[in-house]
């Protein structure tokens, strides 16, 4: 069956633009995680989905980044404005149910390079 | 709130010796612990995970975990490192209500041959 895809694979921005990066969850998992990777580092929650709801937002780094999921399924993550500090591998994660002691499985996750 | 703790950003093994990762958590109320790996450019997947029943955790390719209560650790082993043991792996915890799980830093693992 199909995993969890996330697109596109690889961006490359300048500073001040706009990034919207998408992603596509296993077909009826009802939780979704957004996390960011940088280099040498461990994995950052950013947010968190129960169905179309995000009841934590807590990782998100500043008021440029947002997301939506609509459906119950695909999700987008928006970085306004883009840094250079933004750049990392953003990776995506779904869920049966909660995340509590489900298992999430991973997207390959989208290269981001603010240049 | 959960944490976790990696101890050991890079561990370097030979082929056939033993395979030992830790993994240190924090957590006020039960916790579930998992391990992840990430192999080069491939997405993370579940290797093994502890959700309160037996405390010897049993995973894929061989790995195992144990849960100490009264050490807060949860630390993978494998008997005999494989070169294609070589990946990135992450302890996550987390617990009933949170909703999400919180990742530690991980370690890089290098199998020599």
């Amino acid at each position: 069956g199909a995993g969890v895809s996330q697109s596109p694979s690889n961006k490359v921005t300048e500073k001040g633009k706009d990034v919207e990066l998408r992603c596509d969850p296993i077909s009826g998992h009802t939780a979704l995680y957004w996390y960011r990777q940088s280099l040498g580092q461990g994995l950052e929650f950013l947010i968190y989905f129960q169905g179309n709801s995000a009841p934590d937002k807590s990782g998100l780094p500043s008021d440029r980044f947002s997301a939506e999921r609509t459906g119950g399924s695909v999700s987008t993550l928006t970085i306004q404005r883009t840094q250079q500090e933004d750049s990392a591998v953003y990776l995506c994660a779904s869920s049966r149910g909660r995340g509590d002691y489900n298992e999430q499985f991973f997207g390959p996750g989208t290269r981001l390079t603010v240049l | 709130a959960q944490s976790v703790t990696q101890l050991g950003s890079h561990v370097s093994v030979s082929e056939g010796a033993l395979v030992l990762l830790r993994c240190n958590y924090s957590s006020s109320v039960p916790p579930y612990l998992f391990w992840y790996v990430q192999y080069p450019n491939q997405g993370l997947q579940l290797l093994l995970k502890y959700t309160s029943a037996a405390t010897l955790v049993k995973g894929i390719n061989g790995f195992e975990a144990e849960f100490k209560k009264s050490e807060t650790s949860f630390h993978l082993t494998k008997p005999s490192a494989h070169m294609s043991d070589a990946a990135e792996y992450f302890c996550a915890v987390s617990v009933s209500g949170a909703g999400k799980s919180t990742f530690g830093d991980g370690t890089t693992l290098t199998v020599k041959p």
